[in-house]
């Protein structure tokens, strides 16, 4: 089943502590990228990747890392978690950066 | 930056009806893509209109474009409850090729 699948689906943890959250896609995807949605904001990016090795900065990138090894793989890294990194995060892929986004089902992170 | 913005912010409806939303956007676009959202999860993609044209159909849902307007229409007919959910917009710039969603509209169908 082509799909993105996100891990952790849920995560609380403590400022400070370095997080990663993992997206994985099975559709061969050039183009994927991670958002953040919050209450009255609606989604905004925060990184993307046209490619693999080839990342690029959102709207949204500060306190965030991500890498593109793989084709298939597209962690979004916290390097020191803040609260106003709580949010709903979710990460998509897209054949090419042109046509339909395919989201994955969310992480809910909280940071205490 | 947001690009597209939806309008209304929420819409209440009755089963049966038909449901419109608007979504607004400020400068050239690539293509515009619809998108939905059931509460919490990922989002769903409904349908993608590119900026060459105007009304694209799928099932239930009619979307028109209006490039010298700079807006699109999402129409669902014969709204059922099982389409309360939010539903998003998203810009693909025409020249810096970036990706933008609006905030949504909120739909509710009462049975």
């Amino acid at each position: 089943e082509a799909q993105v699948t996100q891990n952790p689906r849920y995560l609380i943890t403590v400022t400070g502590k370095k997080l990663t959250v993992t997206c994985s896609q099975n559709m061969n995807h050039e183009y994927m990228s991670w958002y953040r949605q919050d209450p009255g904001l609606g989604l905004r990016q925060i990184y993307y990747s046209m490619n693999v090795e080839v990342t690029d900065k959102g709207d949204v990138p500060e306190g965030y890392k991500v890498s593109r090894k793989e084709k298939r793989n597209f962690p979004l890294i916290l390097e020191s978690p803040s609260p106003n990194q709580t949010s709903l995060y979710f990460c998509a892929s897209s054949l090419v950066l042109k046509e339909t986004q395919y989201f994955g089902p969310g992480t809910r992170l909280l940071v205490l | 930056s947001q690009q597209g913005e939806e309008d209304p912010q929420a819409l209440s409806i009755q089963e049966g009806e038909n449901a419109t939303m608007n979504c607004s956007y400020k400068t050239s676009i690539n293509n515009l893509q619809w998108y939905r959202q059931n509460s919490g999860r990922g989002l769903v993609h409904l349908i993608l209109i590119r900026s060459n044209e105007r009304e694209k159909h799928s099932g239930r849902l009619r979307v028109t474009l209006d490039t010298s307007k700079k807006s699109s229409s999402l129409l669902i007919t014969a709204s059922r409850a099982a389409d309360t959910a939010s539903y998003f917009c998203a810009t693909l710039g025409g020249s810096n090729y970036k990706l933008t969603f609006g905030k949504g509209t909120l739909l509710t169908v009462n049975p």
